[in-house]
């Protein structure tokens, strides 16, 4: 089964930082690119960051650039969101989303569940 | 960046109505626009992929077509399981970007 886990979210103070995980399972997750997505409570969907297959193309959305980094571990099946100095507005549920293809330029085929981030004092 | 800027926001339709909803980016993306369904409380599910092919195990009822600028997705006889809110998005390149979605409902 082709299956998306999503760990690492919790209650985080303004400022701080946040590691997300992804783990990948029944599939050959380095075939494929790699994105996070977000949606705030009662939202829309947001597109944070993706990278492609070989970690060559990387890109992330104004609202994260320079505060996030997304990266991948092929050996481990997984695919990781570093969030440093977040701020309120970073507050979202956020999945991990995988591309019918191995760069940028696909759709997304599979969603995780999401893992909530909540950042507030 | 290109924006998406979906209409209407809102519909509601009866269970058999010809459902659209339109989609249009704010420079040309050529096909590279997707169609995706969240029902309230799941995860976001992918209908339709390069403007018109048809996502493996989506009802047939399900349609879409566009190039460039403009794009709509067609439900050709509305079911009660399809109430949901719908999302184009587009992906030729980084940033990705979502519509602000559409809720259809039931009348």
């Amino acid at each position: 089964e082709v299956q998306l886990v999503e760990s690492g979210g919790g209650l985080v103070q303004p400022g701080r930082s946040l590691r997300l995980s992804c783990a990948a399972s029944g599939f050959t997750f380095d075939d494929y690119a790699m994105h996070w997505v977000r949606q705030a409570p009662g939202k829309g969907l947001e597109w944070v960051s993706g990278i492609s297959w070989n970690s060559g193309s990387i890109g992330y959305a104004d609202s994260v650039k320079g505060r996030f980094t997304i990266s991948r571990d092929n050996a481990k099946n997984s695919l990781y969101l570093q969030m440093n100095s977040l701020r309120a507005e970073d507050t979202a549920l956020y999945y991990c989303a995988k591309g019918v293809g191995g760069h940028f330029d696909d759709a997304f085929d599979i969603w995780g569940q999401g893992t909530m981030v909540t950042v507030s004092s | 960046d290109i924006q998406m800027t979906q209409s209407p926001s809102s519909l509601s339709a009866s269970v058999g109505d010809r459902v659209t909803i339109t989609c249009r980016a704010s420079q040309g993306i050529s096909n590279y626009l997707a169609w995706y369904q969240q029902k309230p409380g799941k995860v976001p599910k992918l209908l339709i992929y390069a403007a018109s092919t048809l996502q493996s195990g989506v009802p047939s009822r399900f349609s879409g077509s566009g190039s460039g600028t403009d794009f709509t997705l067609t439900i050709s006889s509305l079911q009660p399981e399809d109430v949901a809110t719908y999302y184009c998005q587009k992906y030729n390149s980084a940033p990705s970007t979502f519509g602000q979605g559409t809720k259809l409902e039931i009348k």
